[in-house]
């Protein structure tokens, strides 16, 4: 079990926009500020979706969109399409421990 | 172009070592924290170990701590993963992944990730 808590998966329809949960605790992230979110495709490394609770990096695209409230942080995904098809996964940290969510799988219909 | 290529990986039995490799080429590799990261079959990922880009600190995962030892090695742009008394359960693929920030804190945004490098511990 993670110590961050994920939806195991979400779907939507082309066009429509969806947020992704992930829950923690004040000792990570209600405690600060560094919060990301990663996308991996199936045999893929992971990508940098979002640092810092609600940065984007270069060549991120804008339809990728995050935010915080407590202890728990959100992604929400705008105009979905097809090639958003792929597993999604918060982090914090907790003192030097670095934590990932679950994951969430994110199935384009 | 930043990049990360790991090997190593292998077949090892319970109670065995392996050694990982994480070669960066594209970026000024004694400036970032590295990090291993790993996934077993069909799970997430979970963090392993962290060491500064100078390698003063370095930080592990309770599953591993005591068993695996992450190193560096800035004259070769290599850093490694040191695995000993394997177990079944540290089966997975293993990434090897750059800090975002220039000497930045131990829980820096993971920029760059390489590909993986596959472990399978049976007997």
């Amino acid at each position: 079990q993670s110590a961050l808590t994920q939806p195991a998966s979400v779907s939507g329809s082309p066009g429509q926009s969806l947020t992704i949960s992930c829950t923690g605790t004040t000792s990570d992230i209600g405690g600060h500020n560094y919060v990301s979110w990663y996308q991996q495709h199936p045999g893929k490394g992971p990508q940098l979706l979002i640092y810092g609770v609600t940065y984007r990096p270069s060549g991120v695209s804008i339809r990728f969109s995050a935010s915080k409230s407590g202890n728990t942080a959100s992604l929400t995904i705008s105009g979905l399409q097809a090639e958003d098809e792929a597993d999604y996964y918060c982090s914090a940290h907790r003192g030097t421990t670095v934590l990932f969510g679950g994951g969430t799988r994110l199935t384009v219909l | 172009q930043a990049q990360l290529v790991e090997s190593g990986g292998g077949v090892a039995q319970p109670g065995g070592s392996l050694r990982l490799s994480c070669e960066a080429s594209g970026f000024t590799f004694t400036n970032y924290g590295v990090h291993w990261v790993r996934q077993a079959p069909g799970k997430g990922l979970e963090w392993v170990a962290v060491i500064s880009d100078d390698g003063n600190y370095k930080f592990y995962a309770d599953s591993v701590k005591g068993r695996f030892t992450i190193s560096r090695d800035n004259s070769k742009k290599t850093l490694y993963l040191q695995m000993n008394s394997l177990r079944p359960e540290d089966t997975a693929v293993y990434f090897c992944a750059k800090g975002r920030s220039l000497f930045g804190v131990p829980w820096d945004s993971l920029d760059i990730w390489g590909q993986g490098t596959m472990v399978a511990v049976s007997s």
